[in-house]
């Protein structure tokens, strides 16, 4: 059964870059689609962005400036760079598996989710 | 952007009563709409996509309907486990999420 784990620094300073990475276990990321998905404390769900492991990858046209998504097959890992951080970027970050292989945009399953505060 | 707009914002019921959720979509998303469960400190888990086909493993009081802008995510006979926040999410246009409906014991 796949599992899915994020990890990365829990607080970045304004104006830096946050970057996080999902280490898959149990299942390779040669295939499925895979997602970053935050979520501001107390609030709702938005999506980030998604990669194959292709390299090819989609975004959130809110957050497309400032994102970026890699994957490195070779430690069946992908990763988020996030530029320019405000308070507004202060979430709980999930990766997560597309639940289809042809690339459905429904996520199953995720990761625990990791805090990230951006504060000086 | 596509906006969904969940109702209510919070139901308050009973264990083995049933509940109702709606999800609105500020234009019609045709079918591709799905509900996700969130437990305090837990991520999602998908429950339901394409607006009516539960998910592996999502048990059968779980249901979905609705079709173009209005939907509904039904629960027969709650059980204590079923207490959480709900999220409806599109796929026609991105992908977005509702803002939630929590789910409590009365």
């Amino acid at each position: 059964q796949v599992q899915l784990q994020e990890s990365g620094p829990g607080l970045v300073k304004p104006s830096e870059t946050l970057s996080l990475t999902c280490t898959v276990s149990g299942g390779s990321i040669s295939t499925y689609y895979w997602s970053w998905i935050r979520q501001p404390p107390g609030k709702g769900l938005e999506w980030i962005g998604y990669i194959f492991y292709s390299g090819s990858s989609n975004y959130n046209p809110s957050l497309r400036s400032r994102a970026t998504i890699s994957v490195d097959t070779s430690k069946n890992q992908f990763s988020l760079k996030l530029r320019s951080v405000t308070a507004a970027d202060t979430a709980v970050y999930y990766c997560a598996r597309d639940a289809n292989r042809s690339g459905s945009n429904w996520f199953d399953p995720w990761g625990q989710g990791t805090l990230v505060s951006v504060s000086s | 952007e596509i906006v969904l707009t969940q109702s209510p914002a919070t139901l308050s019921l009973s264990p083995g009563e049933r509940a109702t959720l709606s999800c609105r979509a500020s234009q019609s998303v045709s079918g591709n709409l799905g509900w996700y469960q969130q437990k305090p400190g837990q991520a999602p888990r998908l429950l339901i996509y394409d607006a009516s086909i539960r998910a592996t493993g999502i048990p059968d009081r779980f249901s979905g309907s609705g079709s173009g802008t209005d939907f509904t995510l039904t629960i027969t006979s709650l059980e204590p486990e079923d207490f959480a926040v709900y999220y409806c999410q599109q796929r026609f246009i991105w992908v977005t999420f509702g803002q939630g409906t929590r789910l409590e014991i009365k």
